[in-house]
């Protein structure tokens, strides 16, 4: 069966602290996305991990993958309070289908 | 723009009955995925286009639903003799490749 878990859950983070997200996906993929969900919007691209080692930053988000490992992470940097929203990975599969993990809701405290 | 546009945004039905949902996805883009979110879980895959074949169905569309890219344009989803269950947001993707999906806005069903 395949499966993208993600943890933390739910992340409380202070303003100016780092901490990393989790992604690990169950069967192998050829590519790994991160997605940012606000409440009540849609989801918004932020990344696109297509081969081992991949590292990719935008602003105060990095992330990297590792497929021998079957995971990815999305490390935060010196968290504002803007970053406070539901972050999704996704693995693509065979064909055109697409897994997501259950989300990791950050909220970051002033 | 334009971004992907979905219509309606909310739709509150009563159970039973059917509803269509309409996806317009970024003009250049050939391929559409649907997905269905519920509160507090990712997105599911449902169903993708590539034009106007349907290349990808998960076993979570089952008979009652039904999807259609007739002139690998927009995009139709239909829910047939709709359940409590079927509650849920319907949310349509488009891209160019298998690299970024922008999704659209999303369309909240509420089956009473």
């Amino acid at each position: 069966e395949l499966k993208v878990e993600q943890n933390p859950l739910f992340l409380s983070m202070q303003e100016g602290k780092n901490y990393t997200i989790y992604c690990n996906y169950s069967t192998t993929s050829d590519r790994l996305y991160w997605y940012r969900q606000d409440p009540g919007k849609s989801l918004e691209s932020l990344f696109v991990l297509l081969s081992n080692g991949a590292v990719k930053q935008e602003g105060r988000l990095m992330a990297s993958l590792d497929t021998k490992a079957r995971l990815s992470t999305l490390h935060i940097t010196a968290a504002v309070h803007d970053l406070s929203a539901t972050y999704f990975c996704a693995a693509g599969y065979t064909g055109n289908q697409f897994y997501f993990g259950t989300g990791t809701s950050l909220t970051v405290i002033p | 723009d334009t971004g992907v546009s979905q219509d309606p945004r909310h739709k509150i039905t009563k159970r039973g009955q059917n509803v269509t949902f309409r996806c317009d996805p970024i003009s250049e883009h050939n391929r559409l995925y649907w997905y269905r979110q519920t509160l507090g879980q990712g997105p599911e895959f449902l169903t993708y286009f590539q034009n106007e074949a349907q290349l990808e169905k998960s076993r979570l569309l089952s008979d009652r639903f039904s999807a259609e890219r007739p002139k690998g344009s927009f995009s139709t989803l239909e829910i047939q003799r709709t359940e409590q269950g079927d509650s849920a947001m319907y949310l349509c993707a488009s891209s160019r490749s298998r690299d970024t999906q922008y999704f659209g806005p999303g369309t909240r069903l509420t089956v009473l």
